[in-house]
């Protein structure tokens, strides 16, 4: 079963301390990865889609990477305003339709 | 460019009734996937809409129907409302029904049965 789980579940940093957010994912042939950022209340903002292994995208303070397991959400010396839940999702197989993680919680404070 | 719109924003139901949400999808998409998001998880998948018919389908009762139109706009109706069905309801718009291009969200409809 494709599955999607997404760690930690929440992560509190200071401004300015770098850190990562974490999605390992089984589907039976990747056809997208894919990362949103989502404010309370909101619905998901896309920021990232990776396709294959190796692969890398940076926006602003955050850079997203793919393995066949795994990917990662670095975020570079984040803001208050980087504040938000990170959803992961993949598409596979033959389907359209995505799977997403529970998100993480990350909480920026100045 | 237009993004994806939902309405309404809100809305209270009460258990047993029925309730219709909306969705315009983003300038050049054809293709809409209904989404459901209870508090603390991540979006679960309804369904999707793809020339005006439903294309695949997630693990939701029948109570759970939709509708596309020739604009691309589609609706989803919800039928003898139970508690859980409280949640975010998430329309995603995209290009192409088979295709690896993103989905972009709407703001989503608040739906609360008491």
């Amino acid at each position: 079963e494709d599955q999607v789980t997404q760690s930690p579940e929440a992560l509190r940093l200071q401004e300015g301390e770098s850190s990562s957010l974490n999605c390992s994912y089984t589907v039976s042939g990747l056809r997208g990865l894919f990362w949103y950022r989502q404010d309370p209340g909101k619905g998901p903002e896309f920021l990232f889609t990776l396709y294959s292994a190796g692969e890398e995208k940076e926006k602003e303070r955050l850079k997203a990477t793919l393995t066949k397991k795994e990917s990662f959400l670095h975020i570079t010396a984040p803001k208050p305003e980087d504040s938000a839940t990170y959803l992961c999702a993949v598409r596979g197989g033959a389907t359209n339709k995505l799977i997403f993680g529970t998100g993480t919680l990350l909480a920026v404070q100045p | 460019d237009a993004g994806v719109t939902q309405s309404p924003t809100h809305l209270i139901k009460t258990r047993g009734q029925q309730v219709t949400l909306r969705c315009s999808p983003k300038s050049g998409h054809d293709t809409v996937s209904w989404y459901q998001q209870a508090l603390g998880q991540g979006p679960q998948f309804i369904f999707q809409y793809y020339e005006e018919e439903e294309r695949q389908r997630g693990n939701f009762p029948d109570r759970f129907s939709g509708h596309q139109f020739p604009n691309y706009s589609s609706e989803l109706n919800v039928n003898a409302l139970l508690l859980g069905d409280s949640a975010l309801y998430l329309c995603a718009s995209s290009w192409g029904a088979g295709s690896t291009y993103e989905q972009y969200f709407g703001p989503g409809t608040r739906l609360t049965v008491t």
